[in-house]
């Protein structure tokens, strides 16, 4: 089964610093790799994914992620972090269900914290 | 901002009630998903939809039932809930033609308090 690994609990940054949140991951096959944001009461938004090609993936609200085979990882990075970014960010990754389907599976989820 | 549709934002239910989540969106969509998010961890999945037919049910209990009345649609019905099942609820839709490689979209959630 596929799965993805957040090791960090919290990320702390300065505002204008920037920022990386790791993500590392496990598959057979071919992955494929996504970001999500959460911010503070609302639904998920999709930043980015990875499905072939470039190993650099840009995304939403300046988010970019680097795909790395070799170290199995899949970073979420930002090269300037706004106290905006402020967040709960989730890698994913998508898995068969076992009825010729697929789902989404999340890791535990990094919350952001980028002060002032 | 989304294109899933959420209704209601909050919900207060008793144990003995019977309520309902609702959930559209009109991506054009052909699955749709329900997933349930505790406070600071991932959301897990529920219930899966394809083509308006159930293809998931990840061991819910029977108090949760969904119905999917059409491909734009997705219904969460409630009854007899307990109060550990107060969280987010969060509806969400994908493609289905690309598989693996389908993003999936969420609604904002709708926060079920159970008292």
């Amino acid at each position: 089964a596929q799965s993805v690994a957040q090791p960090e609990d919290q990320v702390n940054v300065a505002e204008g610093n920037p920022l990386t949140v790791k993500c590392t991951y496990s598959v057979s096959g071919n992955p494929y790799l996504f970001w999500y944001v959460q911010y503070p009461n609302r639904g998920l938004q999709f930043l980015l994914k990875y499905i072939t090609g470039d190993n650099l993936v840009k995304g939403s609200y300046g988010f970019e992620a680097e795909f790395n085979k070799s170290q199995t990882s899949f970073h979420l990075k930002k090269p300037s972090a706004l106290v905006s970014d402020s967040a709960l960010y989730f890698c994913a990754v998508r898995d068969k269900d076992g009825t010729g389907g697929f789902k989404t599976i999340f890791g535990a989820g990094t919350r952001l914290f980028v002060k002032a | 901002d989304t294109e899933v549709t959420q209704t209601p934002k909050h919900l207060v239910m008793g144990m003995t009630n019977k309520k309902s989540l609702k959930c559209e969106q009109h991506m054009g969509h052909r699955a749709m998903y329900w997933y349930k998010q505790k406070a600071k961890k991932p959301p897990e999945l529920m219930f899966v939809y394809s083509y308006e037919k159930l293809s998931i049910n990840e061991s819910v209990p029977s108090r949760f039932s969904p119905e999917c009345p059409n491909s734009s649609l997705l219904n969460l019905h409630l009854h007899a809930l307990q109060p550990e099942d107060s969280a987010l609820y969060l509806c969400a839709s994908s493609q289905v033609s690309e598989g693996q490689r389908n993003t999936i979209y969420f609604g904002e959630g709708s926060w079920l308090t159970v008292v």
